[in-house]
Formats: structure tokens, C-alpha cells, sequence
């Protein structure tokens, strides 16, 4: 099993530019998340997905938009990039027990974005 | 809200010395707890977690935490600490009874471990 992985591991944008970070997970799990994360201020969900078809707002959904058209993926997209949003960005996903939310996450190894 | 507060964002410790890195949360509700550790350059991985059974929970690499309700902390420990310890370390808790099975991180704790 790979696990969670992300696509790319590193890129750079203009002022402006738009692109889209790929999360997969071969684990068949439910929820999906992606977090943006900034020296001194821990992990901040962006958005995250309860399952195929559904999503929702983290605590910092401005700017980016997301999708989870199929259960293994979940897609992060930055329209307009701005130099706010260089940051490193993790995908991670978790599953449920017997119907229950296990809080248990499992992480990829991020995408490291700069903005100029 | 939740909240998860580290005390310390560095610490430092000798090799072979105790490692303490400390968390509290905010909730009057026990919720779930978890401790990740983070290598340069890798995403987080899970050290251990507690789900309301033994308070005293033992993680991987040697790291154990307790559950003290009455203090709402969740310290991380290790009694030797080893060169490969040396990482950053983030404590987490559940969003109670929410749906989407978010977890609040703290602002995690950098790990030195000095020969």
C-alpha cells in the first residue's frame, strides 16, 4: 500500500496563477482533508470530504476550492495564487469503525508551494 | 471551540535524558487525543492515541502519554531520549461529535536532542 501520496511535492507560482495539488490514498478510507501548514501555527484544515461527492469548509477555506469526484481522491485547487497561500500543504485521510469516526489520520507527504 | 495549547514550541534535551513535551486541552468533555511526530521534510505520523480506554497509552518508538482528566493534559514522554528523536511533535484532539472527525492540532513542539 502507498498509503496517502500528493502530487507535486514542490512547485512555484506566480502572482496570479492557478493550480491543482492531487491527493490519493489506496486505503479506502471515507474522509479526506488538506491542511495548510505555517512555522508557529501548527495544522489548519483548508476544506475536507466525508466521502465521494461531498465537501466542506475548514478554518481557512478562502481561496481555494476542492473536489472529491471519486472516493481515492481528493483535489485542491488554488484559482488565483497569491503569496499568502506559500505554505506547505498535507493531504490526510481516516476511516470510520463499525459506522464510527476513529479520528485517526493518516498524512502524505506534502506539497511544498511558494508564491512570488 | 477545542483548543490545544504546547507548552514550549522548542526543547532540548540530552541523549539518554527524559523527554516531556506538554499538551493541554480546552474541552470539559474527554474527548480523543493524539500525538504525531513530524521528521524534516516527511508528513505527520501517528505516535499514539487515546480513545477514552486506558488513560495511560503507549505509543510507537518507545513514547508513551497519560490521560489526567482533572489537569485536561495529555503529556508526551519518553525516559531515554535517542538522537532519532529529534523531530517536531504535534499533540491533537477531537472536534467532539462532529461529523467530518476533525482534529485540532496544537502548534506543535521542536524536539533537539544533543549528544
Amino acid at each position: 500500500n502507498a498509503g496517502v501520496t500528493q502530487t507535486p511535492k514542490f512547485r512555484v507560482l506566480k502572482t496570479g496563477q492557478s493550480m491543482t495539488l492531487l491527493c490519493a490514498q489506496d486505503m479506502n478510507h471515507e474522509y479526506m482533508y488538506w491542511y495548510r501548514q505555517d512555522p508557529g501555527m501548527g495544522l489548519r484544515l483548508i476544506h475536507y470530504s466525508v466521502g465521494e461527492g461531498t465537501t466542506a469548509k475548514g478554518e481557512v477555506p478562502d481561496g481555494y476550492n476542492v473536489s472529491r469526484l471519486k472516493k481515492q481522491n481528493f483535489l485542491l485547487g488554488l484559482e488565483s495564487a497569491a503569496p499568502s497561500q506559500t505554505s506547505v500543504y498535507f493531504c490526510a485521510s481516516s476511516y470510520t469503525n463499525s459506522g464510527r469516526v476513529t479520528y485517526e489520520q493518516y498524512f502524505g507527504p506534502g506539497t511544498r508551494l511558494t508564491v512570488t | 471551540a477545542q483548543s490545544v495549547t504546547q507548552l514550549g514550541s522548542h526543547v532540548s534535551v540530552s541523549e539518554g535524558a527524559l523527554v516531556l513535551l506538554r499538551c493541554n486541552y480546552s474541552s470539559s468533555v474527554p474527548p480523543y487525543l493524539f500525538w504525531y511526530v513530524q521528521y524534516p521534510n516527511q508528513g505527520l505520523q501517528l505516535l499514539l492515541k487515546y480513545t477514552s480506554a486506558a488513560t495511560l497509552v503507549k505509543g510507537i518508538n518507545g513514547f508513551e502519554a497519560e490521560f489526567k482528566k482533572s489537569e485536561t493534559s495529555f503529556h508526551l514522554t519518553k525516559p531515554s531520549a535517542h538522537m532519532s528523536d529529534a523531530a517536531e511533535y504535534f499533540c491533537a484532539v477531537s472536534e467532539h461529535y462532529n461529523q467530518g472527525g476533525k482534529l485540532i492540532f496544537g502548534q506543535g513542539t521542536e524536539l533537539s536532542v544533543k549528544p
